[in-house]
């Protein structure tokens, strides 16, 4: 069965500091993995994405995230974070040969000034 | 402008009542999907379609109905049978995986 764990419930970050919010998943075949940003009662908004190719992966807003197989994990990253950052970040995972998509439980990123 | 369009923004619905929530995209999408968030818990999914007249139960659709008459339109009913319905509800289209939301709509249990 699909599942993706995000371990952290928040992240603190200073302004100008790298940040890193952290995901593992779990499927049955090759996986399409996603991260999608939210901001106060709005829809979620697409990062980026990885399915096939290099494992460093980089997306909006100058965000990247790493695949690693052998961990299983797909890890948000930011070398500087500004406090515009501040949201709430969701991991999301559909396996090649089906259309189920489901996501983390979600990490509130909070960079202080 | 393509997008997805979710209604009412609010809903208020008195226990023992059935409501249904509108969806609707003009981006030719083949894949819709309905999650529910709540505080804490993330999204989970309801119910999601591949195809018109075709959908798949997700991880929670217990109390919840759907149909796919249309390939632009993909309702949710979220039935008596619901115990706990109050939430944010998102309604998402696909096309590779990639998901595009709409605004979403708030449900509350008066």
């Amino acid at each position: 069965a699909q599942s993706v764990a995000q371990p952290e419930d928040q992240v603190n970050v200073a302004e100008g500091n790298p940040l890193t919010v952290k995901c593992t998943y779990s499927v049955s075949g090759n996986p399409y993995l996603f991260w999608y940003v939210q901001y106060p009662n709005r829809g979620l908004q697409f990062l980026l994405k990885y399915i096939t190719g290099d494992n460093l992966v980089k997306g909006s807003y100058g965000f990247e995230a790493e695949f690693n197989k052998s961990q299983t994990s797909f890890h948000l990253k930011k070398p500087s974070a500004l406090v515009s950052d501040s949201a709430l970040y969701f991991c999301a995972v559909r396996d090649m040969s089906a259309s189920k998509i489901i996501f983390g439980s979600g990490t509130r990123l909070s960079i202080q000034p | 402008d393509g997008g997805i369009t979710q209604s009412p923004k609010y809903l208020f619905r008195k226990e023992g009542q059935n409501v249904t929530l509108s969806c609707e995209q003009n981006l030719n999408h083949d894949a819709m999907y309905w999650y529910r968030q709540d505080p804490g818990q993330g999204l989970r999914l309801i119910y999601y379609s591949q195809i018109v007249n075709d959908f798949q139960k997700g991880d929670i659709a217990e109390g919840y109905s759907v149909s796919r008459e249309k390939k632009e339109s993909f309702p949710l009913t979220v039935t008596s049978a619901q115990k706990n319905p109050t939430a944010f509800y998102l309604c998402a289209s696909s096309q590779d995986g990639l998901l595009t939301f709409g605004s979403g709509t708030r449900l509350t249990v008066v």
